[in-house]
């Protein structure tokens, strides 16, 4: 069975700097779609970032980056210029090529953003 | 990116009583809904995964008797929690995809109180 893995429950970051958080997985298949979820206190779910595991380039959006590294099966977000606007509950989701749209998440992480 | 509505937003019940939640894909069809329970400061926790047209299939632990799902249409399925008791209450959300979309849209979630 595949898990995710957030290992930090909390974590603060000053306005304007760089912030990164961590994501373990482990999965026995081949291809899967690994996604960073955002959750602010609306709790509405906001997909802030998509990788395809076939892809070796590390995504980005805008501040928001990943260090997807296959082997070691992490998946890491890095979010530039951090805003106040950022804090929020984050999730790191795993789902299965062939699980139609199933997702697998991790324990979540809490950011905070200090002015 | 698709829509997916869940209605109502809140909604308080009496211990004893059934409550029915809808989650409807506004823009697509969906094929698949996942029903999902977040307790405060907590992951996602997958109830069920349901299929237009099919029976849903739940997780482990999760009573099928206490969870009536229904996903009769492309575009709507409903979570009825039935003989609802304290302990249901809890944040219940949504999400719907296609076979078009590698990702799924969540609903707004609903935040259930059973007093």
């Amino acid at each position: 069975a595949q898990t995710v893995t957030q290992s930090q429950p909390e974590m603060s970051v000053q306005e304007a700097e760089t912030v990164t958080l961590s994501c373990t997985y482990d999965t026995s298949e081949s291809d899967y779609y690994l996604f960073w979820y955002k959750q602010p206190p609306s709790r509405q779910m906001i997909l802030v970032i998509r990788q395809e595991a076939y892809k070796q380039q590390n995504a980005t959006e805008n501040r928001f980056s990943v260090n997807f590294q296959k082997a070691a099966k992490s998946f890491s977000l890095k979010i530039s210029d951090s805003q106040l606007g950022d804090a929020a509950m984050y999730f790191c989701a795993y789902r299965g090529d062939n699980q139609g749209g199933k997702l697998i998440f991790g324990q979540g992480t809490e950011l905070s953003v200090k002015p | 990116g698709a829509v997916v509505s869940q209605h109502p937003s809140r909604v308080i019940c009496k211990s004893g009583t059934s409550v029915k939640i809808e989650c409807r894909s506004l823009d697509f069809q969906a094929t698949t809904m996942f029903w999902y329970r977040q307790f405060p400061k907590k992951s996602l926790m997958l109830m069920a995964t349901s299929n237009e047209g099919s029976k849903a299939t739940y997780e482990q632990g999760v009573e099928k008797d206490k969870f009536l799902i229904n996903h009769a249409s492309l575009t709507l399925s409903t979570l009825t929690v039935t003989s609802a008791h304290p302990e249901d209450s809890s944040f219940y959300i949504c999400s719907a995809s296609s076979l078009l979309n590698t990702e799924a849209f969540f609903g707004q979630g609903t935040r259930l109180t059973v007093v």
